[in-house]
């Protein structure tokens, strides 16, 4: 157990619709990233949070969005779903914002869009 | 961040000591090398870390050649769950904000 908590752990919608999935990192970590695994484009970073303010951003499109809360926990917001952007979505969360710190992912919400 | 190259996929025997090796070799004085695994959809599990000294810790050991251009990851002794895919990755310590940059890792099977 990593300690990262991701809701829901399966999650099937239409397309055209929009969802939500959350992260509670693990306690004390202030930095949250959300990665998107496909199977086709393996893991891709989208976006990093730390401690509420964004960070950095990788190839997230611009359906997508993600906030920090005062308590950290995070969320990625997916809109306008298309059938391309069923995929695995990690989060993880780490101490510090830059290297020499390992992150530490959760178990993955599993979204199918169809 | 410095480009990694790893086979594509490895054997190796049940209890016998796996060797991963990653090329690292545009790698730069501040980045350090990061290994993490993923077994079968499950989330990424970080596995140990070095700049440029030989790291040990309850999971595996990394070695670092000198010139830092390429690493070996070694579990000791291998088992059945440690079937995965190993991700070599290289980072800037310190500044960097980005996350990690995964790239298509080694799938280890490691055969009863």
């Amino acid at each position: 157990d990593s300690g990262v908590t991701q809701t829901p752990k399966h999650l099937i919608t239409a397309t055209g619709q929009r969802v939500t999935l959350r992260c509670s990192p693990r306690s004390g970590d202030l930095s949250v990233y959300w990665y998107q695994q496909s199977l086709d484009q393996g893991l891709q970073f989208l976006i990093q949070y730390y401690n509420g303010e964004e960070r950095a951003k990788g190839n997230i499109l611009e359906r997508f969005s993600a906030q920090q809360f005062p308590d950290l926990h995070s969320e990625l917001n997916l809109s306008s779903l298309e059938l391309g952007d069923s995929a695995l979505y990690f989060c993880a969360s780490s101490t510090l914002m830059g290297g020499n710190t390992e992150a530490f992912f959760g178990q993955g919400t599993r979204l199918t869009v169809v | 961040d410095a480009k990694t190259t790893q086979p594509t996929s490895m054997d190796c025997a049940e209890g016998r000591a796996a060797n991963l090796p990653c090329n690292h070799s545009t790698i730069s004085g501040n980045e350090y090398v990061y290994w993490y695994r993923q077994i079968h959809s499950q989330g990424p599990q970080y596995i140990i870390h070095g700049l440029k000294n030989n790291e040990t810790n309850e999971m595996a050991s990394l070695i670092i050649t000198e010139d830092r251009k390429s690493s070996t990851l070694i579990l000791p002794h291998a088992t059945l769950r440690d079937t995965a895919v190993y991700y070599c990755i290289v980072r800037v310590s310190g500044g960097g904000a980005d996350g990690l940059t995964f790239g298509k890792g080694t799938h280890l099977i490691i055969q009863p």
